[in-house]
């Protein structure tokens, strides 16, 4: 079947830093890649996604990168912060249909003071 | 936090049992999806539905029944076939514009089952 992988499963970094998480998804048809933020006992909440017909988008700390051609996407996040430490899923929409995501399977981000 | 419930919160079940998991929307949403988290498992999608009377399996839906009678409802049961139904369960929901673009999913704020 269809498949996400997400590298690094967990990430420490300190309070200023950079942090890059990288997903490749194996289906050439999907189209949307959405990047998701759930911290502890909450629910998932979108941060950022892009669509196939664009390389980068930017929101203020945060930016994802798209490469259609090797199927893989990152999302970086500039000058991190304590409240930036979650657990971030990525995931890829499955299909032409483009309603169902497929995530991997999360990188755990702490930031340190 | 609103538009799309979950109910219950906590959810404790004898093993052998059948139990069903709400998820109501209140975004006129048309699709809807129910998704497994485990520990280090990331969301692993069981059903979806993009309209109403109409719904596809996911990765894994063996030991998992759906319906959707309704567009803002889209109930999960979990059956006795389901072999470790002991997980955080998250239901979301999307537009679906019925163009090639996929959409933002919000999602509810899940219900935990444990079954003894």
């Amino acid at each position: 079947g269809e498949n996400v992988e997400q590298h690094p499963s967990t990430l420490s970094v300190q309070e200023g830093d950079s942090a890059v998480i990288k997903c490749t998804y194996s289906d050439s048809a999907s189209n949307y890649f959405p990047w998701y933020k759930q911290e502890l006992g909450k629910r998932p909440q979108l941060i950022i996604d892009i669509r196939s017909n664009v390389g980068e988008k930017k929101d203020q700390r945060i930016a994802v990168t798209l490469n259609k051609t090797a199927k893989h996407f990152s999302l970086h996040i500039t000058e991190t912060q304590p409240e930036d430490s979650a657990v971030y899923f990525c995931a890829a929409s499955i299909g032409q249909a483009g309603t169902a995501l497929i995530f991997g399977k999360g990188t755990t981000l702490s930031v340190s003071s | 936090d609103g538009g799309i419930t979950q109910s219950p919160k906590y959810l404790f079940r004898k093993e052998g049992q059948n139990v069903t998991l709400s998820c109501e929307q209140n975004l006129n949403h048309d699709a809807m999806y129910w998704y497994r988290q485990d520990p280090g498992q990331g969301l692993r999608l069981i059903y979806y539905s993009q309209i109403v009377n109409d719904f596809q399996k996911g990765d894994i839906a063996e030991g998992y029944s759906v319906s959707r009678e309704k567009k803002e409802s889209f109930p999960l049961t979990v059956t006795s076939a389901q072999k470790n139904p002991t997980a955080f369960y998250l239901c979301a929901s999307s537009i679906h514009s019925g163009g090639p673009w996929g959409n933002e999913q919000f999602f509810g704020p899940g219900t935990r089952l444990t079954v003894l």
